[in-house]
């Protein structure tokens, strides 16, 4: 059974604020990631951890800040955003990051910065 | 770098009809994996279809099946017996075999079903 849940569903949050998105999956998976998608656009890469390392930040600002508690979760802090950063946050899981395993991904995120 | 072009914006289908979207792509890798997710209203990322590159044989799932074309650098999806449930954007995908993390997406198809 393939499952990545993502809490909460919505999100609203000032921009002063702080908030998490969190992200579980229970299939074992040893590679985890977070992308952005905006509004008819696919799906970007923002981080990826692998074996709860993380091994990829595409240039992502300082204020999205990401943690890999364990391997079957994952977090993104988010402080101080803008209204620009409104999105939906997908996260993502895969048995490895190498060798082209797929990538299965939650329901996602939806984050309005007001 | 590795592009994957959808050249498709928008596509409907007639209910139970056929319907064929197109995908190509630039790499000059020789191994690799491409993918179709289907991304519904509800917007959730799935897993339509996945095909080895190093595979002659074209994947198939259901009533959903590609035509990948190697040389021509080109992974089209057909549906077949197309229903509501497949409204939907659908992206090709590409992944590099080895030591790329990252799934280079196109741009997607909006598929529209008519009843």
């Amino acid at each position: 059974d393939t499952e990545v849940t993502q809490t909460p569903k919505h999100l609203v949050m000032g921009m002063t604020n702080k908030k998490s998105l969190k992200c579980e999956q229970h299939m074992g998976h040893r590679a985890m990631y977070w992308y952005k998608q905006k509004a008819k656009k696919p799906p970007e890469l923002m981080f990826v951890y692998s074996y709860e390392k993380l091994s990829i930040n595409e240039s992502v600002p300082s204020r999205f800040s990401p943690e890999c508690p364990n391997s079957s979760l994952l977090n993104l802090h988010l402080h101080a955003l803008q209204p620009e950063d409104s999105a939906l946050y997908l996260c993502a899981s895969s048995q490895e990051v190498q060798e082209g395993n797929t990538i299965y991904f939650g329901e996602g995120s939806w984050l309005t910065v007001v | 770098a590795q592009t994957v072009t959808q050249s498709q914006p928008e596509m409907s289908v007639q209910e139970a009809e056929t319907v064929t979207l197109s995908c190509t792509y630039d790499t000059s890798e020789s191994d690799y994996y491409l993918f179709w997710y289907k991304q519904p209203p509800s917007r959730q990322m799935i897993l339509v279809i996945r095909q080895e590159a190093y595979k002659q044989q074209n994947a198939t799932e259901n009533r959903f099946s590609v035509n990948f074309q190697k040389a021509a650098k080109s992974f089209s999806l057909k549906i077949s017996d197309s229903q509501l449930g497949d409204a939907a954007m659908y992206f090709c995908a590409y992944r590099s075999l080895f030591g790329n993390e990252k799934l280079t997406f196109g741009t997607g198809t909006r598929l529209t079903i008519i009843p």
